[in-house]
């Protein structure tokens, strides 16, 4: 049961341009999203946050909008950078379940020069 | 900036070994946690661990796996009998109440 997906298991973006990453989510008790960004032979990184009471979170280049009616959050990164390129993960959790992360399967982002 | 780190970085075992790995977490952090990563996979949770105790486990954390903060530092988890299948890049986390996990960079554990 795929609780966090994200269908796109690679993205391709100019530098300079926007890159939007995508996330669906099916469980409606989730209270907080969580967006990491992971290098090679690195551990993830907390890049942003949202919690599920609001619609929208900035910082910096990174913004995170949710949709709750959609079950769905995107991350856009403006202008995109070519240390933007990485793996990103989409994560969720709710208290009822102890603040457990349940991660999606990650999206592949190359920034083109 | 304070990070967690997790030794070693890479640790090779026979199968039904007992692996040990190890994670510092962050001094100020009272929430502790292990993830895996199978090659190719997603991220999974296997367990939680606050107040000195297990808060919360996964069903990939059966009777082999342990965990244990056997001083004030560190954070250690125990595969008692190693398997094919436990090859994965495992992470170890920790926070505060309510903050984003801080991850290490992971032990890649191959079992051979």
């Amino acid at each position: 049961d795929q609780q966090v997906k994200q269908n796109s298991p690679s993205l391709s973006v100019q530098e300079g341009r926007i890159s939007i990453l995508n996330c669906d989510y099916t469980n409606s008790m989730f209270d907080y999203f969580l967006w990491y960004k992971k290098y090679p032979a690195e551990g993830p990184t907390f890049l942003i946050s949202i919690s599920s009471i609001k619609d929208k979170n900035e910082d910096g280049r990174f913004t995170v909008f949710l949709n709750k009616s959609a079950k769905h959050l995107s991350l856009h990164i403006v202008p995109s950078q070519p240390g933007d390129s990485a793996v990103y993960f989409c994560a969720a959790m709710s208290r009822d379940s102890n603040y457990q992360l349940i991660w999606g399967a990650g999206t592949k982002l190359i920034i083109k020069p | 900036e304070p990070e967690v780190t997790q030794t070693p970085s890479h640790q090779v075992t026979q199968m039904g070994q007992e692996v040990i790995l190890r994670c510092v977490p962050i001094s100020n952090h009272l929430y502790f946690y292990w993830y895996r990563q199978i090659l190719g996979q997603k991220v999974e949770f296997l367990v939680s661990f606050y107040n000195n105790e297990i808060s919360e486990k996964s069903e990939i954390f059966d009777d082999q796996f342990s965990v244990e903060r056997p001083d004030g530092s560190n954070f250690t988890l125990k595969i008692r009998s190693t398997k094919l299948e436990d090859s994965a890049m495992y992470f170890c986390a920790s926070s505060v109440e309510n903050s984003p996990l801080h991850f290490g960079n992971g032990t890649r554990l191959t079992v051979t």
